[in-house]
């Protein structure tokens, strides 16, 4: 069955260290989504691509970048990591061209703890 | 800027009770709204959405309802069971270039369901 997968699942690092969350899906959807989920502020956006070399900034996103080689991946890299960015990071992705609807589908989550 | 639902109450039901999770909006202009639904330690799973050309949509023991007078959301559940513990969260759509692509979420609604 397609799918959505995180990886890592839970990661902790130091600050200053360079960290990349990897996500996947199986789907082929155009469009990809990084959210950054903490107490009090629901999922923010951090960044999005809506094809191959196509990447946008969201709310959030000083400290964060990716890049879309193919349409699968769209890995997230935090440069130079802060305790700022200790958070549970999910990935989506939608495709609404092809009949298809904005819904967008979530992966499991990575939980990164930045000390 | 724009806010979707920026509250996080609690909501406790008996099982078998009806449950309903109220969202608000601001952005009059957004014409796609979704509900999720986020189990503990796992990513948001898609709910039923609704477009504003509609006031009502059913799904299995699922109703959303729309109104766009007072940009107001709401999903109904019937007979509510201890798996339908969670959190919900609402979201608009944000257009681009007519395509509706990017979503923007509330902070959610926690429903405990009482055995």
């Amino acid at each position: 069955d397609a799918e959505i997968t995180q990886s890592p699942r839970h990661k902790i690092t130091e600050t200053g260290r360079q960290v990349t969350l990897a996500c996947h899906q199986t789907w082929n959807h155009n469009n990809m989504f990084w959210y950054r989920q903490d107490l009090g502020h629901g999922l923010r956006l951090i960044h999005y691509s809506y094809g191959v070399h196509d990447t946008n900034k969201g709310e959030v996103s000083d400290g964060y970048s990716v890049s879309r080689s193919n349409t699968e991946d769209l890995p997230l890299t935090l440069e130079s990591a802060a305790s700022s960015q200790t958070s549970v990071y999910f990935c989506a992705s939608s495709d609404p061209s092809s009949g298809g609807t904005d819904t967008q589908y979530f992966g499991p989550g990575t939980r990164l703890t930045v000390l | 800027g724009e806010s979707v639902g920026l509250h996080l109450p609690t909501l406790s039901v008996q099982e078998g009770d009806n449950s309903i999770i109220n969202c608000a909006y601001s952005n009059s202009a957004s014409d796609y709204f979704i509900w999720y639904k986020q189990e503990s330690g796992k990513g948001p799973q898609f709910i039923i959405d609704i477009r504003s050309n509609m006031d009502k949509r059913q799904g299995q023991r699922v109703t959303v309802l729309l109104n766009k007078t007072v940009k107001h959301l709401s999903l109904q559940i019937a007979a509510t069971q201890p798996g339908d513990s969670a959190v919900y969260f609402c979201a608009e759509a944000s257009r681009r270039g007519g395509a509706t692509n990017k979503l923007i979420f509330g902070t959610g609604t926690l429903l405990a369901v009482q055995p």
